[in-house]
């Protein structure tokens, strides 16, 4: 069955960056692009990125260009999220989701609470 | 960007009623590109309803989904107690993938 685990709950202080891993598994993992979202607290979630698992190619949302990379390791069939310069609200749980074929987002990881606090 | 109105903020019902739930876009979703979620405190977004009125896999058929355009409804058509949580419309036609500030479903 097809999985998405993303790595634990961190605490970061302001300016520093986190770095989140989402492996893929009961799949092939290049067939599918996988996102990554954001969910601050009472709000909905909201969209980051996009990579290309097949070629690392990725699209980014406007606010966050400059501030996050996204990469991948095939041989792992794990996707990273890395943002940078972090801020009190950037406090949110992130999420790694797979696009099907049909262009919806079927499957979702667990989560990772990314808490940034002085 | 698209944006999505939800209504209405909460909804208190009582088990065995009928919800309704409204998602209302800024401008036309295209393809009906149109997702509905189930969201529990704690745990990531699970999907109910997409492409507008498809039921996913394992979505029991007290939930259905309809509309097209800028007009989309969720209903659960009797309550159960699982079924008490927040309930958000998502767009899936253009970047950036829009969320709806949510719907959240209690009891009364």
């Amino acid at each position: 069955q097809v999985q998405l685990v993303q790595s634990g709950a961190e605490v970061k202080k302001p300016g520093a960056s986190v770095k989140v891993s989402c492996k893929a598994s009961g799949y092939t993992f290049t067939r599918n692009y996988l996102h990554w979202f954001r969910q601050a607290p009472g709000q909905g979630p909201e969209w980051m990125g996009v990579i290309n698992p097949t070629d690392g190619t990725t699209t980014s949302a406007q606010r966050f260009q400059g501030r996050v990379t996204m990469t991948r390791d095939t041989s792992t069939s794990t996707v990273y999220m890395e943002l940078n310069s972090l801020r009190s609200d950037d406090t949110a749980v992130y999420y790694c989701t797979r696009v099907s074929s049909a262009w919806f987002f079927d499957y979702w990881g667990q989560g990772t609470l990314i808490t940034v606090s002085s | 960007d698209i944006v999505l109105t939800q209504s209405p903020g909460t909804l208190s019902l009582s088990p065995g009623e009928r919800a309704t739930l409204s998602c209302r876009a800024s401008q036309s979703v295209g393809s009906n590109y149109l997702a509905w979620y189930q969201q529990k405190s704690g745990q990531a977004p699970r999907l109910l309803i997409y492409g507008a009125s498809s039921r996913a896999t394992g979505i029991p058929d007290r939930f259905s989904g309809s509309g097209s355009g800028t007009d989309f409804t969720l209903t659960i058509s009797s309550l159960e107690p699982k079924d008490f949580a927040v309930y958000f419309c998502q767009q899936y036609d253009s970047s950036p993938f829009t969320f709806g500030p949510g719907t959240k479903v209690d009891i009364k």
